[in-house]
């Protein structure tokens, strides 16, 4: 059974870190791209980022809101993926999913999700 | 960037009616679009990708269907455990939600 489970969440001030870590289990955690997906309070879903898979140049990508600011970095010994998190802002407040994405040329499909984390980001 | 709408944002609707959701894309560039299922306190789950492929495990009263810049979601015959926003979404984009609640 494939399963994601995110951790790390909590209360942070503006301007500070915080990493968010996706722990997975049930598939071959190396093969696959893995990224992250936000939902800000009353609000939709708005993609945060990805990282690629190793045999795929494990590069990554972010979104222009967060380009900068955050890094999608994996660790396949652990089947683990981070995402941290810097100079954070009010409205980075929201639940972070972490998913398996794939990906080509034509499509980006997350096709199994975490349960959130929520961080919220006050002083 | 792909900017995606839904329509209708909001629908109300009874166990057992068919509904249709559509999603249109501002630029025509790939048919492969996906939609999700996303419910209060849970996390979204994948129930049509490319279109119109079924995710493992999804009922078959879900279709999808469209091409070009015009998608449509549909659900045959109304659950209550299909109460809940769906999402579209194409490349970095999702589609701002349809929230289809009970009649």
């Amino acid at each position: 059974e494939v399963q994601l489970v995110e951790s790390g969440g909590g209360l942070v001030q503006p301007g500070r870190s915080l990493r968010l870590a996706c722990t997975v289990s049930g598939f071959s955690f190396s093969n696959y791209a893995m990224s992250w997906v936000r939902q800000a309070p009353g609000k939709g879903l708005e993609w945060v980022g990805f990282t690629r898979s190793k045999p795929y140049g494990g590069t990554t990508e972010y979104a222009a809101s967060v380009k900068g600011r955050f890094t999608v970095s994996r660790d396949d010994s652990k089947s683990i993926a981070y995402l941290h998190m810097n100079s954070l802002k009010t409205e980075d407040t929201a639940v972070y999913y972490c998913t398996r994405i794939r990906i080509s040329d034509s499509h980006r499909v997350h096709d199994y999700w975490g349960q959130g984390t929520l961080v919220t980001v006050s002083s | 960037d792909i900017q995606l709408t839904q329509s209708p944002s909001f629908l109300s609707a009874s166990v057992g009616d068919r509904v249709t959701i559509t999603c249109r894309a501002s630029q025509g560039i790939s048919s492969y679009v996906a939609w999700y299922q996303k419910k209060p306190g849970k996390a979204p789950k994948l129930l049509i990708y490319a279109a119109s492929t079924l995710h493992s495990g999804v009922p078959s009263r879900f279709s999808g269907s469209g091409s070009g810049t015009e998608f449509t979601l549909t659900v045959s015959s109304l659950q209550p455990e299909d109460f809940a926003t769906y999402y579209c979404q194409q490349f970095d984009s999702f589609g701002p939600g349809t929230k289809v609640d009970i009649k």
